[in-house]
């Protein structure tokens, strides 16, 4: 069965520290997604990026990176200069391709969040 | 394009009552599906939808229904409320199983 384990509950960082959001995750599946999402304190769920597993290639969009290791089976999440407004929840999820029964459909698992507090 | 919209935002109920909660997208996306989320907890598939008229359970079906009869809308009901169902809601709908999910605004129930 698929599982995605985010290590850290909360993390606490002053404004201007880079700050890393593992992300670890199993799955017999070889063709699998890999998904961010932020929860800001307004409660909704905002996408990030999205990763397939033959893609391990990092991505890096302004502020944000994310390094993507199959060998390891992880997929951290790191923010370059934060900022007070990067102050949310932040889940990783993942999709396979092919669940045990068949076709997985799209249906994501998330990992239990990182709450990422910036103090100014 | 008002993405995926929920009603209600918030809701109180008592022990053994029942409501729906509406969600209602407008990307024309075949693929929707419910979670839960509870307190410092990730979110949970409740069901999900590949297109009208098909339905299937999640991880945490129980004590929910759902229907799919049209591409637009996809209710979830909740039939004899108990308190483990205190929890927020979310919908979500996606173009296809392999992209990213756009999510609703959430609806958070209370049952006491």
């Amino acid at each position: 069965a698929q599982k995605v384990t985010q290590a850290q509950t909360e993390i606490s960082v002053v404004e201007k520290e880079d700050v890393t959001l593992d992300c670890v995750y199993e799955t017999r599946d070889t063709t699998y997604y890999l998904f961010w999402y932020k929860q800001p304190p307004s409660g909704e769920l905002v996408f990030l990026i999205r990763r397939n597993s033959f893609d391990e290639q990092n991505e890096i969009s302004g502020r944000y990176s994310w390094n993507f290791q199959k060998s390891t089976s992880s997929f951290n999440f790191t923010i370059t200069a934060s900022q007070v407004v990067d102050s949310a929840v932040y889940f990783c999820a993942l999709s396979e391709s092919m669940g045990a029964g068949g076709t997985s459909y799209g249906k994501l698992t998330f990992g239990q969040g990182t709450i990422l507090t910036v103090h100014p | 394009n008002a993405g995926v919209t929920q009603t209600p935002k918030f809701r109180i109920l008592k022990i053994g009552q029942s409501m729906t909660l509406q969600c209602t997208q407008d990307m024309n996306h075949n693929y929707m599906y419910w979670y839960r989320q509870d307190p410092g907890m990730g979110l949970k598939l409740i069901y999900y939808s590949v297109g009208a008229g098909i339905t299937d359970k999640g991880e945490v079906p129980n004590g929910y229904n759902v229907s799919r009869s049209t591409t637009e809308d996809f209710p979830l009901r909740l039939e004899l409320a108990a308190p483990s169902q205190t929890s927020v809601y979310f919908c979500a709908s996606s173009y296809s199983p392999y992209n990213e999910q756009f999510f609703g605004p959430g609806t958070r129930l209370t049952v006491l």
